[in-house]
Parts: C-alpha cells; structure tokens; sequence
C-alpha cells in the first residue's frame, strides 16, 4: 500500500533562515505531487504541484520554491523565511486510477 | 479560477444531534467534489467524494453528502453525530479535467459535546 512521509513534523527557524522540508511517497511511481498550506484562521492553500521529476508549477507566487529530485521525493524549499511563511504544510499525492489525493503527515513550521 | 465557501466556522453540537455543513463552490466547468476530515492529532483523510451519478453519496463513519448542481452546493450531513465527531471538516473541489489540483474552503471545526 502507499504510505506518504513529510519531516520534520515541527519547526521553529528565525526570520531570514533557510528552509527545507522534505515529502516522499512509498508504493506508487510518477504519482502527481502537491504541496499545500493551512496558515492561521485560512483554508489549504496549494502551493505547487509536480507531475513528475523535475517539472513544477507554482499556484501563488511568494518566498517559496519546490523542487522534484527523485520520482517519489518532493522538496519545499526557502532562501529566506518571512514571518508570513508560518503554518501548517501539507504534502500530498494523487492516485491515478481514483483521481483523489492522499495527504501526509504535515510539518509545523513557525518563523519568529 | 475556482472558489470554496463553507458557511460556518464552528459548530458545537451535542451528541446524537444532527449534522449539517455547508459548502458552496463558484467554478465554470465540471468538477469533482470531496470532503475531507482531520481529527485531533491525526492526517487530513478522505471522508466522501463526488466525481458523477447519484447526486447522494455515502462516505465513511456514516457520513453522507448531497451534490446539488443547480444550487453549486455539496452539503455535508449525519442524522446523528458522536463525541468521536470532533474534528475539522473541509470541502474541496478539483476540476474534472488537468492536473487534479484542489482548492478548498477554509474548513469548520466541529465540536460535539459528550
């Protein structure tokens, strides 16, 4: 079965510090890849998405970027966190055959 | 582009009350509908989805949604809901054609009093 991993589960950075949060996927290949965000008192928020290696389209254009290394592997990325980047991340995958995504654990990310 | 509205923020209900959430999207084409919940300390997971056919869809946990097409609504229900209820409920919508992504409304926090 598929199984979808983000880390870390939780982050405090100070304002202007780099970020990387990483999301694999298990049990699946060339799955489409999302990245969303829930900041305070907002629905999700899609960030971007990839459908395979390399190829990335940004929804909302800010202080982020993605990346797509590895078929499974989905990077989110910052040179330089604002305080406006706290929240709460979400990566997920699609399945192809149900055309419903799956979400992974999420990472907390609070800048101060 | 796309729109979700969810109509309440928070619900607080007793159990074995009745359970209504709003959602209504803005969008010129077909779409697909979902729901999704997360429970306290755990992933974002699937409740009931909506892609054709019958309008009145079953999910998990006895949950079900009603797609109303003239009225752009997917309104969420359960005739009597539990203490194990409490959660976030989100509605969300993808388009029925490219790359499945969604947009989703800004969820309501249900919370069901024992």
């Amino acid at each position: 079965s598929q199984t979808i991993h983000q880390w870390p589960a939780t982050l405090v950075q100070p304002v202007g510090s780099p970020l990387s949060l990483e999301c694999t996927v298990e049990g699946t290949s060339n799955p489409n890849l999302y990245w969303y965000r829930q900041a305070a008192g907002r629905g999700l928020q899609l960030l971007f998405y990839s459908v395979g290696i390399g190829q990335i389209s940004s929804e909302v254009p800010q202080n982020l970027s993605a990346s797509r290394p590895q078929d499974r592997q989905f990077i989110l990325s910052s040179k330089k966190l604002l305080l406006s980047d706290s929240g709460f991340y979400l990566c997920a995958w699609l399945d192809r055959d149900t055309d419903t995504q799956y979400f992974g654990p999420g990472t907390r990310l609070t800048v101060l | 582009a796309q729109s979700v509205s969810q109509h309440n923020h928070h619900v607080i209900l007793s159990e074995a009350a009745s359970l209504e959430l709003g959602c209504n999207y803005s969008y010129g084409g077909t779409v697909n509908l979902f729901w999704y919940v997360q429970y306290p300390g755990q992933h974002l997971q699937l409740l009931l989805k909506y892609f054709s056919g019958d309008p009145l869809v079953k999910g998990i946990k006895g949950f079900e949604a009603e797609f109303i097409k003239s009225k752009f609504s997917f309104n969420l229900r359960k005739p009597s809901v539990q203490w194990s209820d409490t959660a976030e409920y989100f509605c969300a919508v993808s388009p029925n054609s490219g790359y499945s992504t969604l947009t989703f409304g800004k969820g309501t926090m249900l919370l069901v009093s024992p």
